[in-house]
């Protein structure tokens, strides 16, 4: 079954740093591009960032740069958020995408949870 | 990176057909085929509905099509099913990085 399956959110103060993860399966990983979507309570979808199959190319959503990070690790079936510096304004629903048809993400995890608050 | 635009709310009969409405600019929807769609029961991850602007993925029914005229792309459910009732989000490509739409609440009668 092709699925890829977040964790790694919690409570966190604001300024604090968290890193999420996102292991896969059932499909070969390094074929792929990989993104991160969030979800703010009760609000749209946001693109957060992405990465491509070697890691060469990674691109973020402007109020995230240099904040935080997309990796991934082929060998682990593992794509990665390295969030630091956190507002309230992360605080969201985070998910895992896979983007297996051009442009789109027909591979979405159920999403892990970032509260930022003191 | 400013939103797409959608209306909030759509509603329809059983049956009948509704079309969702995502507006951008040349910058995004006007300047590539990349829009894709997607369906959000409530407390429910995402689902790709459409993608590349018409194209449905396996097992996405024929029911739901999608189109493009100039800035402003569309997504159409004939024959509305209960089952349809969600939230839906429109999707661009725009300058190496991806832009949603501000989704509309899909209601069935």
């Amino acid at each position: 079954e092709v699925q890829v399956v977040e964790s790694g959110g919690g409570l966190v103060q604001p300024g604090g740093s968290l890193r999420l993860s996102c292991a896969a399966s059932g499909f070969t990983f390094s074929s792929f591009w990989m993104r991160w979507v969030r979800q703010a309570p009760g609000k749209g979808l946001e693109w957060v960032a992405n990465i491509k199959q070697d890691g060469s190319e990674k691109n973020y959503l402007d109020s995230v740069k240099g904040r935080f990070t997309i990796s991934r690790d082929n060998a682990k079936n593992s794509l990665y958020l390295q969030m630091n510096s956190l507002r309230a304004e992360d605080m969201a629903v985070y998910y895992c995408t896979r983007e297996g048809v051009p442009y789109g993400a027909d591979v979405w995890g159920q999403g892990t949870t970032v509260t930022v608050s003191s | 990176q400013s939103a797409l635009t959608q209306p909030p709310s759509v509603s329809g009969s059983p049956g009948q057909s509704v079309t969702i409405s995502c507006t951008g600019t040349s910058s995004d929807i006007g300047g590539y085929n990349r829009v894709s769609w997607y369906q959000q029961p409530p407390g429910t991850a995402p689902k790709l509905m459409i993608y590349e602007v018409s194209n449905r993925p396996s097992g996405v029914p024929d029911r739901f099509s999608g189109s493009k005229s100039g800035n402003t792309a569309s997504l159409t459910i004939s024959g509305l099913q209960a089952e349809d009732e969600a939230d839906y989000y429109c999707s661009s490509y725009r300058s190496s990085a991806y832009v949603f739409g501000t989704g509309t609440k899909v209601t069935v009668l």
